[in-house]
């Protein structure tokens, strides 16, 4: 079963400044997507960035792009300029093509709790 | 407009009771999800809905039933409720079931089992 661990459970960043939330993944497939989703205190689930395991090219959206490192299972978020609209917490997510033979759907990690320190 | 929606945004109720989550998209979407976040936030998948059959079912007590009257909706059923089924859960949808469509996601549902 594919697994996604997110190492840091709180960071801390000052306003303007750079912050990077980490991910690994497990799996054993060779095409496959992989997504940052925001959650604010609304609850809201909100897309962030997404990347397609078969592109070299790092995803980049405004403020935010990814690090994907496809051999070493890698898959950081960095946030340049952090605003304090940024303050929720993060999920690192994976999806494979589905097999049929049971988890579909979204793997998320546990999450990471980012503060934006004025 | 918001693209997926969910009915009530609180539910609060006894052990024992029968409930239910409604949730709708308007995004023309052709498969749609349950997910549920424990109190610790972690998500997994229950359900997930493609052209109104069901196409995977996590390991979710039968206790819970999703059902579907149309490629829009897709509600959650859930007899006898116990404490433990307090969580957010919440809808999502993508185009198709395909790993390569973006899923969205509703606002979830707070419910509260006492």
């Amino acid at each position: 079963a594919q697994t996604v661990t997110q190492s840091q459970p709180e960071m801390s960043v000052q306003e303007a400044e750079t912050v990077t939330l980490s991910c690994t993944y497990d799996t054993s497939e060779s095409d496959y997507y992989l997504f940052w989703y925001k959650q604010p205190p609304s609850r809201q689930m909100i897309l962030v960035i997404r990347q397609e395991a078969y592109k070299q090219q790092n995803a980049t959206e405004n403020r935010f792009s990814v690090n994907f490192q496809k051999a070493a299972k890698s898959f950081s978020l960095k946030i340049s300029d952090s605003q304090l609209g940024d303050a929720a917490m993060y999920f690192c997510a994976y999806r494979a093509p589905y097999s049929g033979g049971g988890a579909d759907g979204l793997t998320f990690g546990k999450g990471t709790h980012l503060i934006i320190q004025p | 407009d918001t693209a997926v929606s969910q009915t009530p945004k609180y539910l609060v109720t006894q052990m024992g009771n029968d409930k239910s989550i409604k949730c709708e998209q308007n995004l023309g979407h052709d498969t749609m999800y349950w997910y549920k976040q424990d109190s610790k936030k972690f998500l997994k998948i229950m359900f997930s809905y493609n052209n109104k059959e069901l196409i995977i079912n996590e390991t979710v007590p039968n206790r819970f039933s999703p059902k579907s009257p149309d490629k829009a909706h897709l509600n959650l059923h859930i007899n006898s409720l116990e404490l433990g089924d307090s969580a957010v859960y919440f809808c999502a949808s993508s185009q198709g079931q395909g790993h390569r469509e973006t899923q969205y996601f509703g606002p979830g549902t707070r419910l509260l089992v006492l």
